[in-house]
């Protein structure tokens, strides 16, 4: 079983519209969970980090299950500009090694 | 905030030949620099860590002896692919964590470089 597992997508939404998608996680023991977001050919960029209590910025708000083990992370409003792939990234208990999922695309549509 | 600076953008080399690839941090140390790669719609795979000053640890798999790697000082780190071949061809990103007078905010944040696709002929 992979160590962080997502749904590739592609999801395609309309402008303004929710989208939402989950990561789940294999380690109960994680400690630390992000969303990054990746440009086609860029580097990741960190989005957010996701909390027990779930946070949100602005349009996005992420959310944390430990009981069942995923982290969602869910757009509001869709902008173009929000089309990307999203990487979900857990840490174990070595505090410095992170577990990246092979993303989930999300493409917005005028 | 913290900027990791990678190089080459993008290298195109024939098989057989050694690529070397770059990370500097410039504003701040980097005591932990780590290497992935990625493959076209795959996740990020660590491909080994390295500590300033100690011999990076390599992630199974990984042959180290052909992905040399090197973190000398504070604020470079470098990759070196020996014998390149085809199916080394890919995106390889380094990312960072260290201090400036302290820990830099969010312990596990990581700040990535820009990344270098490297095509081997």
């Amino acid at each position: 079983r992979k160590e962080v597992e997502q749904d590739p997508g592609p999801f395609n939404v309309p402008e303004g519209a929710t989208v939402a998608f989950n990561c789940t996680y294999s380690n109960s023991a994680s400690q630390s969970f992000f969303w990054y977001r990746q440009d086609c050919r860029k580097e990741p960029k960190l989005l957010m980090s996701v909390y027990s209590s779930g946070n949100e910025d602005g349009r996005f708000t992420a959310q944390l299950n430990r009981a069942s083990q995923y982290i969602s992370l869910l757009i509001r409003d869709s902008k173009l500009s929000d089309s990307a792939t999203y990487l979900c990234v857990v840490n174990g208990p070595n505090d410095y090694k992170l577990s990246f999922g092979a993303g989930t695309t999300v493409t917005v549509r005028a | 905030g913290a900027v990791v600076s990678q190089h080459p953008s993008w290298v195109i080399c024939k098989s057989g030949t050694s690529v070397k690839i770059e990370c500097r941090s410039l504003d701040f140390q980097a005591t932990t620099m780590f290497w992935y790669r990625q493959f076209p719609k795959q996740s990020l795979m660590l491909m080994a860590t390295s500590n300033e000053g100690s011999k990076a640890t390599y992630e199974q798999g990984v042959e180290k002896d052909k992905f040399l790697i090197n973190h000398a000082s504070l604020t470079l780190s470098t990759l070196t692919v020996t014998s390149a071949h085809p199916e080394d061809s890919s995106f390889y990103i380094c990312s960072a964590r260290g201090y400036r007078e302290s820990p830099l905010s969010g312990a596990n944040v990581l700040t990535f470089g820009a990344g270098s696709r490297l095509t081997v002929l």
